[in-house]
């Protein structure tokens, strides 16, 4: 079975500048996560789907910070413009029904200078 | 507000002795409680879980321990192994199944090291 898929892995940009981040959860599995850790802490929740629809965005900084799911299925986080304190990596979960049995993908390692 | 901590940032122990990692929460809604083990370069991934309506949950070498009167759980590894030398989050969920009421708060992480 193929994992969470993100890409890319790794992104260095400027502050101020923009950038995307993409995930391709399992097959099959309605809800999909991103979330944000910085180093030294834990995951925090920035935005949850089921198929389409926005469950919880309640800690995304929606000022700056966008997520959309095409069609129910890849996704795609936007950061625009870019802070400093965006530096992270970015994790994208998948999951069928059930809290524990979210998979997460490798993440996106973001530097921001 | 952390909701979830874990006051130890690192722990280190002897190949083949237990392993003992503990995670304190404050939100009394929080009713499912998870173990996430992650890799270097990886993404987490789910070690075990407890309900609150249980005490105790076993996984081979894994046992999570829940009072939650203390608010307080704990991660057993016994025996530990090298191959065991990860980051373990603790995570909390106000429900076990996915919906608007299902947001995983996790701790900050403990490195735990096992010495050959």
């Amino acid at each position: 079975e193929a994992g969470v898929a993100q890409s890319p892995r790794y992104k260095i940009i400027e502050k101020r500048q923009s950038v995307a981040f993409w995930c391709n959860p399992i097959s099959g599995h309605a809800t999909l996560y991103w979330y944000q850790q910085i180093l030294g802490q834990g995951p925090k929740l920035l935005i949850q789907f089921q198929n389409n629809g926005v469950v919880d965005d309640s800690q995304l900084p929606k000022d700056r910070f966008s997520a959309e799911r095409l069609k129910g299925v890849d996704s795609t986080l936007k950061i625009q413009p870019a802070k400093l304190e965006d530096s992270a990596v970015y994790l994208c979960a998948s999951s069928l029904g059930r809290v524990a049995e979210a998979f997460f993908g490798q993440g996106t390692r973001l530097t921001v200078v | 507000d952390q909701q979830v901590k874990q006051n130890s940032p690192s722990l280190s122990v002897q190949e083949g002795r237990i392993s003992i990692l503990n995670c304190d929460y404050t939100n009394s809604m929080f009713d499912y409680f998870l173990w996430y083990k992650k890799y270097p370069a990886e993404g987490p991934t789910f070690l075990i879980s407890i309900s609150s309506i249980k005490d105790k949950n076993e996984d081979g070498r894994f046992t999570v321990f829940l009072n939650k009167s203390a608010k307080h759980l704990s991660l057993h590894i016994v025996p530990s192994q090298p191959g065991d030398s990860a980051v373990y989050f603790c995570a909390a969920s106000p429900s076990y199944v996915t919906g608007a009421n299902s947001k995983l708060t996790f701790g900050k992480g403990i490195t735990l090291s096992v010495r050959p």
